[in-house]
């Protein structure tokens, strides 16, 4: 079956501009994670999604970046006027009933900013 | 916090050697201990987890122990190969006493294991 899918695998722009990555989960999976990796802080949370739960948003860094999860499914990260340190791998991962189920994870989208 | 603190690398070894990578956390609770992989070009995939003190896990020929006295998951392999070459991450999720699970997973830095030929 599919995996997490993330889109698009790259993308690069100039500082100043808004982004918006996608995550599309393994069908059925209630759970969705969102994380960065990056050189200097290596694999950090950035969001979580259970359900109809209100999300877990303990590891945004700041107020510019949000999430949303429509449906109970696809995701969108939006980081607002992007900064050069915003520049890293998103990952995005899901699981079946979040909690302690392993967490499938996608190829990420690399951000440059310029 | 939660935290976790792998061994520093990069660690090369040759082929069909006996492959440590250390691993400890500091936990309130009852986390869960994961063991994850990332091969060159790759995401990540879970390559074992326990979920309880005294668990083992395994796959692919790798074991970790989790060991609540020394809060450690040390991951270990008999006899490396060339296609283990990867990066490998400790994680954990955490649960409180009642056995509420909060997913979302607290990694180490990453160990890059290199293996030659």
């Amino acid at each position: 079956g599919a995996g997490v899918s993330q889109s698009p695998s790259n993308k690069v722009t100039e500082k100043g501009k808004d982004v918006e990555l996608r995550c599309d989960p393994i069908s059925g999976h209630t759970a969705l994670y969102w994380y960065r990796q990056s050189l200097g802080q290596g694999l950090e949370f950035l969001i979580y999604f259970q359900g109809n739960s209100a999300p877990d948003k303990s590891g945004l860094p700041s107020d510019r970046f949000s999430a949303e999860r429509t449906g109970g499914s696809v995701s969108t990260l939006t980081i607002q006027r992007t900064q050069q340190e915003d520049s890293a791998v998103y990952l995005c991962a899901s699981s079946l009933l979040g909690g302690r189920e392993p967490q499938h994870f996608g190829d990420g989208t690399r951000l440059s900013i310029l | 916090g939660n935290s976790v603190t792998q061994m520093e690398g990069p660690v090369t070894l040759s082929e069909e050697a006996f492959l440590t990578i250390n691993c400890t956390y500091t936990a309130t609770g009852y986390p869960s201990l994961f063991w994850y992989v990332q091969y060159p070009g790759e995401g990540l995939q879970l390559l074992l987890k326990a979920t309880k003190a005294d668990d083992k896990g395994s796959n692919k020929g790798f074991e970790a122990t989790y060991r609540k006295e020394t809060t450690s998951f040390h991951l270990e392999k008999g006899s490396v190969q060339v296609s283990d070459s990867a990066v490998y991450f400790c994680a954990l999720s955490w649960s409180n006493a009642g056995g509420t699970s909060y997913g979302k997973l607290t990694f180490g830095q990453g160990t890059i294991l290199t293996v030659h030929p």
